[in-house]
């Protein structure tokens, strides 16, 4: 299965700032996925990010909070806008292979808003 | 409103007795459930799956059992090992024959298994 890395690992920040997260792939994949894990909660999907296109969003989230960039098939960033604690959370990236594989994740990015 | 729950937040097993870890869902339109195993710092490992056309598939030491009249499906690992002390996620998809893009997920059930 495909390789997945996330930068940062993990991070502490200052209320009202900004943090971008990357996913990077080892191979092209046709479907990229960032979801969240809130302290003590499921994962929840924020959004599917579409190589060339804008963000497909769930409900709940939206583009100014978490715009998502794709540039290629085995690149995305996931930017974490205007902080607040409530932010604190595990960000992680997850793709989806070819031939309906299930979904691989990375090791997620641990973040921490003062 | 959950609709993937995971009951028990914690198991605890002996090792090489059988690890029980269930799932209940609300949604009918679920035709793809999954488990996931995940240790600390580390993001979720796909487990096992299964659809909803199947009742049952095994893989290893690891079954998943669905019952698609209760909506509720279970993962049994036999036998336990130290190893597979972990968190477990449960995840069920309503679109298997398309993008499986949105998994639902449970908030987990941590494993562990003692010597």
């Amino acid at each position: 299965s495909a390789v997945i890395s996330q930068k940062p690992s993990r991070d502490i920040c200052q209320r009202g700032t900004s943090l971008t997260i990357q996913c990077q792939v080892d191979s092209q994949v046709t479907m990229m996925f960032w979801y969240r894990q809130q302290p003590g909660q499921s994962l929840t999907l924020i959004a599917t990010a579409n190589q060339g296109s804008e963000a497909t969003y769930e409900s709940g989230f939206v583009i100014d909070k978490f715009p998502i960039s794709r540039p290629n098939l085995t690149f995305s960033t996931l930017t974490v806008s205007n902080m607040s604690p409530e932010d604190s959370s595990i960000y992680l990236c997850s793709v989806l292979g070819e031939g309906n594989q299930p979904q691989h994740f990375g090791d997620g990015t641990r973040l921490s808003i003062l | 409103d959950q609709q993937v729950k995971q009951n028990s937040p914690s198991l605890s097993v002996q090792e090489g007795r059988i690890s029980i870890l269930n799932c209940d869902y609300t949604n009918s339109m679920f035709d793809y459930f999954l488990w996931y195993k995940k240790y600390p710092a580390e993001g979720p490992t796909f487990l096992i799956s299964i659809s909803s056309i199947k009742d049952k598939n095994e893989d290893g030491r690891f079954t998943v059992f669905l019952n698609k009249s209760a909506k509720h499906l279970s993962l049994h690992i036999v036998p336990s090992q130290p190893g597979d002390s972990a968190v477990y996620f449960c995840a069920a998809s309503s679109n298997y024959g398309g993008s499986q893009g949105n998994l639902i997920f449970g908030k987990g059930t941590k494993l562990s298994v003692k010597p």
